[in-house]
């Protein structure tokens, strides 16, 4: 299994409270992709890392920021948290220039705002 | 607008018999298709994958088919065994942004 982590695994938050999700590889991909899941949508980007300081908006970005310091760690922040935000949320790591193509993905977070 | 659609979002299957998912897409850039397989509270993994070039790939009970005419590809697997019940999502992408496009999924039962 690729080494891929997420904190928290469960999270209850109140609406209008900042809460930022943090996913850590240990496989030195370059690229990293947040997504969350929802019933009948299937698994939605929201934002995604080419490499340290480069990140892109994906198709579900409005009400989240991402942030990437380091190769090892990409941050998802919800500035202030609404209830169309509780959701499961998945990180995923790929190396695309290997020409592999597939996506690593974490356990997964849990997140609940009420 | 959904660029890649699974229409079932339920299927179930006897053990020992061939379950077929099926896919559809509406982008012809894709050029790269695959499989993911989630059990409840894991993340998805990746099952199989298979290139615009091709028109099947086969891992072991699992075969993807890709059918380019009709931007249609479906992930067959035999014999169907009770571990294989979870959601498979199906995905597609091109180029080399990494990105991927994921269907609603369908979740398969099979039955002892």
């Amino acid at each position: 299994d690729a080494g891929i982590t997420q904190s928290p695994r469960h999270k209850v938050t109140e609406t209008g409270t900042p809460v930022t999700l943090r996913c850590h590889q240990t496989e030195n991909h370059r690229y990293m992709y947040w997504y969350r899941q929802d019933p009948g949508h299937g698994l939605r980007l929201i934002h995604y890392s080419y490499g340290v300081k480069d990140t892109d908006k994906g198709e579900v970005s409005d009400g989240y920021s991402v942030s990437r310091s380091k190769t090892e760690d990409f941050l998802l922040t919800l500035e202030s948290a609404t209830s169309s935000q509780t959701s499961v949320y998945f990180c995923a790591i790929s190396d695309p220039n290997s020409g592999v193509h597939e996506q690593y993905f974490g356990p997964g977070t849990r997140l609940t705002v009420t | 607008d959904q660029q890649v659609k699974q229409n079932s979002p339920s299927l179930s299957v006897q053990e020992g018999r061939i379950s077929i998912l099926n896919c559809d897409y509406t982008n012809s850039m894709f050029d790269y298709f695959l499989w993911y397989k989630k059990y409840p509270a894991e993340g998805p993994t990746f099952l199989i994958s298979i290139s615009s070039i091709k028109d099947k790939n086969e891992d072991g009970r699992f075969t993807v088919f890709l059918n380019k005419s009709a931007k249609h590809l479906s992930l067959h697997i035999v014999p169907s065994q009770p571990g294989d019940s979870a959601v498979y999502f199906c995905a597609a992408g091109s180029g080399n942004t990494g990105k991927l496009i994921f269907g609603q999924g369908t979740t398969l039962q099979v039955k002892p």
